[in-house]
């Protein structure tokens, strides 16, 4: 069965500061990865995915995140955090054939300081 | 395009009763998946409707059951609600062609409490 880890339930950086929020997937084959961010009383929005093709995958508002097959990671990164990057980020897996569901991580709260 | 739509935004019931939540798939959407987020978890599949069958069931009890329509609009039916039942239900519709889900958008929500 896959799993999704990601390290540390709370981030807090400077504005203008590097962010980087961990995920570490457990799978017995190739998954599809994905990173959502959810806004306060808000659903999920799909910051970006990795469905096999490019291992470094860029996505909305700046964030980008690299599939490392070797360390099972898929960390998201931001070169430049913004006031409006606070919010609750959720990596989740899929496998790429059997049950369509996805798997979500415990989730990441950023906040920003000013 | 209309993005994923949920009814209604919040509700509260007592133990014992029934809930029905509803959703609208984002057009041109045939598959439609539900979650639960418990407060300060990530959500957890519950299960999802393709063409109005039941197309994977997470680890839920059968209390929890649900419908697609002919629209590919869908409903979460939970019977006998529990307090543990109290938390965000996320719907997800996405598109499905060739046999290969495409990914899942989210609408936003309908927040259940349990009293």
């Amino acid at each position: 069965a896959q799993s999704v880890t990601q390290l540390g339930s709370h981030v807090s950086v400077s504005e203008g500061a590097l962010v980087l929020l961990r995920c570490n997937y457990s799978s017995s084959v190739p998954p599809y990865l994905f990173w959502y961010v959810q806004y306060p009383n808000q659903g999920l929005q799909l910051l970006l995915k990795y469905t096999s093709a490019a291992t470094l995958v860029k996505g909305i508002n700046g964030f980008e995140a690299e599939f490392k097959k070797s360390e099972t990671s898929f960390h998201l990164t931001k070169p430049s955090a913004h006031m409006s990057d606070a919010a609750e980020y959720f990596c989740a897996v899929r496998l790429i054939q059997g049950a369509q569901k996805l798997v979500f991580g415990q989730g990441t709260r950023l906040t920003i300081n000013p | 395009e209309t993005g994923v739509t949920q009814s209604p935004t919040h509700l509260i019931k007592t133990r014992g009763q029934q809930v029905t939540l509803r959703c609208s798939s984002q057009s041109g959407h045939n598959t439609v998946s539900w979650y639960q987020q418990a407060l300060g978890q990530g959500p957890q599949f519950i299960f999802q409707y393709y063409r109005e069958e039941e197309n994977g069931r997470g680890n839920f009890p059968p209390r929890f059951s649900g419908l697609q329509f002919p629209n590919y609009s869908s409903e979460l039916n939970v019977n006998a609600l529990e307090l543990d039942d109290s938390a965000l239900y996320l719907c997800a519709s996405s598109p499905l062609a060739g046999g290969v889900t495409d990914t899942q958008y989210f609408g936003p929500g309908t927040r259940l409490t349990v009293l």
